[in-house]
């Protein structure tokens, strides 16, 4: 059975980092890609970015080049979001997404989330 | 970019009726696309994948169809435990692109 923890709430000063953790246990690691997704306060789903770890080289949405960093560590099936430059409109939840390689759908197992507040 | 244009964006419906939602691809998509409900304070969760594939585990009562540009998710007779928002979502895995529509919020009549 397929598990995704993140790591805990984060409140940030604005123009500071937040690095958010995604462990995923059963199944492979290596051969299903990761996605980011994040939701502010009463809004809709908005796609950063994913990896594919065997891959390495992530993919990242056009409004976050620059300041955002998805990576993968394969030793310890984990794989992290950074976004630097925060603002108050980056405050959101912010879930991490594993797909299935067998079927090649992404977006199957969710993470709980992870509350990113972001203070002037 | 593809852009997924999801409507109605809230509906008000009673227990037992249908409920119909549409989301449409800016451009052919074949059957990338998936169907979520998101109750509140929970992440989304899977319903439907590749527009007409029902997820395991998820009751009959939910269904997809469409490929192309144009998509329809069905709910045939709404439960207390389907009053939630439903998102679209286009998906490509090379290179990795992940869209959502706007979502449909449905709530009690």
């Amino acid at each position: 059975q397929v598990q995704v923890v993140q790591s805990g709430a984060e409140v940030k000063k604005a123009g500071s980092s937040v690095k958010v953790s995604c462990r995923t246990s059963g199944g492979t690691f290596s051969n299903n890609a990761i996605n980011w997704v994040r939701q502010a306060p009463g809004q809709g789903l908005e796609w950063m970015g994913g990896i594919i770890p065997v891959f390495g080289t992530p993919e990242y949405a056009q409004k976050f080049q620059g300041r955002l960093t998805i990576s993968a560590d394969e030793s310890t099936n984990t794989a992290y979001l950074e976004l630097g430059g925060l603002r108050s409109d980056d405050t959101a939840v912010y879930y991490c997404t594993r797909g299935e390689m067998t079927s090649m759908v992404q977006g199957v197992y969710w993470g709980q989330g992870t509350l990113v507040t972001v203070s002037s | 970019d593809i852009q997924m244009t999801q409507s109605p964006s809230s509906l008000s419906a009673s227990v037992g009726d249908r409920v119909t939602i549409t989301c449409q691809a800016s451009q052919g998509i074949s059957q990338f696309l998936n169907w979520y409900q998101q109750r509140p304070g929970q992440a989304p969760q899977l319903l439907i994948y590749d527009a007409s594939t029902l997820e395991t585990g998820v009751p009959s009562r939910f269904n997809g169809t469409g490929s192309g540009t144009v998509f329809t998710f069905t709910i045939s007779s709404l439960q207390p435990e389907d009053f939630a928002t439903y998102y679209c979502q286009y998906y490509d895995n090379l290179p990795l692109r992940l869209t959502f529509g706007g979502g449909t919020k449905v709530e009690i009549k």
